[in-house]
């Protein structure tokens, strides 16, 4: 069955440091993938998706993520962290096949000035 | 820029109770979906809809639930008689063509407490 692992419940990073969130997966094939962010009250949000081609991917807000096949993973990445990052983030999966989103438990993310 | 909405954004209700959670998907969205999060657990695809039906749905999507698009504009979750394990946030998304590699649009959820 397909399953997404986000080993990090809490990050806490000072504003300005580097940011990665791991996100591992379990699949048959690879799946589309995608991470979403949710602010307090707000709905999820898609940072960004990769499908094929270059396993570098740029999203919005100043987010990266990077697929690496041989490790099944899609770590989110950002240089320099904003106060404004706060939120939650959850990797998801979909099948090639088929629309439900599998979801990591999320990470909490939390900025110190 | 084009949003999901949902309606209430808190819903108390009392257990064995029918509750009706609302949603307005991006207006020339075909795949519409709901999904559940139980505090402290992972988001949890319930179901999708397109064309009318439902094209997929989850084990728990029982005979408790079901959707309904009643008209052109709003997508709704029925939980017939409800369980205290039914209280979760609920959000509604919506997709364009409805593959995979589409993006979904997600609302901010209505919080149902089942009491």
């Amino acid at each position: 069955a397909q399953s997404v692992t986000q080993p990090d419940i809490h990050i806490t990073v000072s504003e300005g440091a580097s940011l990665e969130l791991r996100c591992n997966y379990s699949y048959g094939a690879t799946p589309y993938l995608f991470w979403y962010v949710q602010s307090p009250g707000q709905g999820l949000q898609l940072l960004l998706k990769y499908f094929s081609g270059d396993t570098l991917v740029q999203g919005i807000k100043g987010f990266e993520a990077e697929f690496k096949r041989s490790q099944s993973s899609f770590n989110l990445r950002k240089p320099s962290v904003h106060w404004s990052d706060a939120a939650e983030y959850f990797c998801a999966v979909a099948p090639l096949y088929g629309n439900k989103l599998v979801f990591g438990a999320g990470t909490i993310l939390r900025v110190k000035s | 820029e084009p949003e999901v909405t949902q309606t209430p954004s808190h819903q108390v209700t009392q257990m064995g109770q029918e509750v009706i959670l609302r949603c307005v998907p991006i207006s020339n969205h075909l795949y519409f979906y709901w999904y559940r999060q139980i505090l402290g657990q992972k988001v949890e695809f319930l179901v999708s809809f397109y064309n009318n039906e439902i094209s997929e749905k989850s084990e728990i999507f029982d005979d408790q639930f079901s959707v309904e698009r009643p008209d052109g504009s709003n997508f709704t979750l029925k939980i017939r008689s409800t369980k205290l394990e039914d209280s979760a946030m609920y959000f509604c998304a919506s997709s364009e063509p409805g593959q995979a590699s589409d993006t979904q649009y997600f609302g901010p959820g209505t919080r149902l407490t089942v009491l």
